[in-house]
């Protein structure tokens, strides 16, 4: 398997911009999570959803956030409109937990997202 | 929110030195886990010792869990410069879905 990929793997946008994230899981996952990683705040947890369903979207800051997860096979996480601080360097994540296995993540390689 | 605390928060060694990194979590849990993260890169799964487990070895990394104290180490013996790092620790807590919570890291460097 390729392992989870995602893209774009650098972006580079104007305050007030929509940026679009995307992730694509490894297949067979159930699970799949965002996270947002800075210097600052660490490794902070997003969102997450089971069987393409939002369990859990506490984490994300604003309503400025969005994810959706149409299928199995792909996900996406908007910043609308997009400010400076939101940058950062963008997780996806999956996990086969539920199907009889350990809860472990698999990560991609991430998205730096620069908003200038 | 950042369940596990990592210690030290950095790390300096030289190569074939042992490298120990401490974690101490807060809630009961299924299972711990230890994650490295190169420059760069995405968390990549390490090890993982259940509940139930006191030490766990896989090559050259050795973890303890005590769960009476809430805290896991992960020792690396025989450092190399390819294990400069950051690692962290990931918690699984009961009760709580699927969600792991990681600690801040602990940045590990390796000098040849």
């Amino acid at each position: 398997d390729a392992g989870v990929i995602q893209s774009p793997r650098h972006e580079v946008t104007e305050m007030g911009q929509e940026v679009t994230l995307r992730c694509k899981p490894i297949s067979g996952h159930n699970s799949l999570f965002w996270y947002r990683q800075t210097m600052m705040r660490g490794l902070e947890l997003l969102i997450y959803f089971n069987n393409n369903v939002p369990i859990d979207d506490s984490g994300m800051p604003e309503d400025r956030f969005s994810a959706k997860m149409p299928n199995a096979s792909f996900s996406t996480l908007k910043i609308q409109p997009s400010e400076p601080r939101d940058s950062a360097v963008y997780f996806c994540a999956s996990s086969p937990r539920g199907q009889g296995k350990e809860n472990i993540q698999y990560f991609g390689a991430g998205t730096r997202l620069s908003v200038l | 929110s950042q369940q596990g605390e990592e210690d030290p928060q950095a790390l300096s060694i030289q190569e074939g030195e042992n490298a120990t990194m401490n974690c101490s979590y807060k809630t009961s849990i299924n299972n711990l886990q230890w994650y490295r993260q190169n420059s760069g890169r995405g968390l990549v799964h390490l090890i993982l010792i259940r509940s139930n487990e006191r030490e766990k070895h896989s090559g050259r990394l050795r973890v303890t869990l005590d769960t009476s104290k809430k805290s896991s180490s992960l020792l690396i013996t025989a450092s190399r410069a390819a294990d400069t790092a950051s690692y962290f620790c990931a918690t699984d807590p009961q009760n709580a879905g699927n969600m792991l919570t990681f600690g801040g890291g602990t940045r590990l460097m390796v000098k040849p």
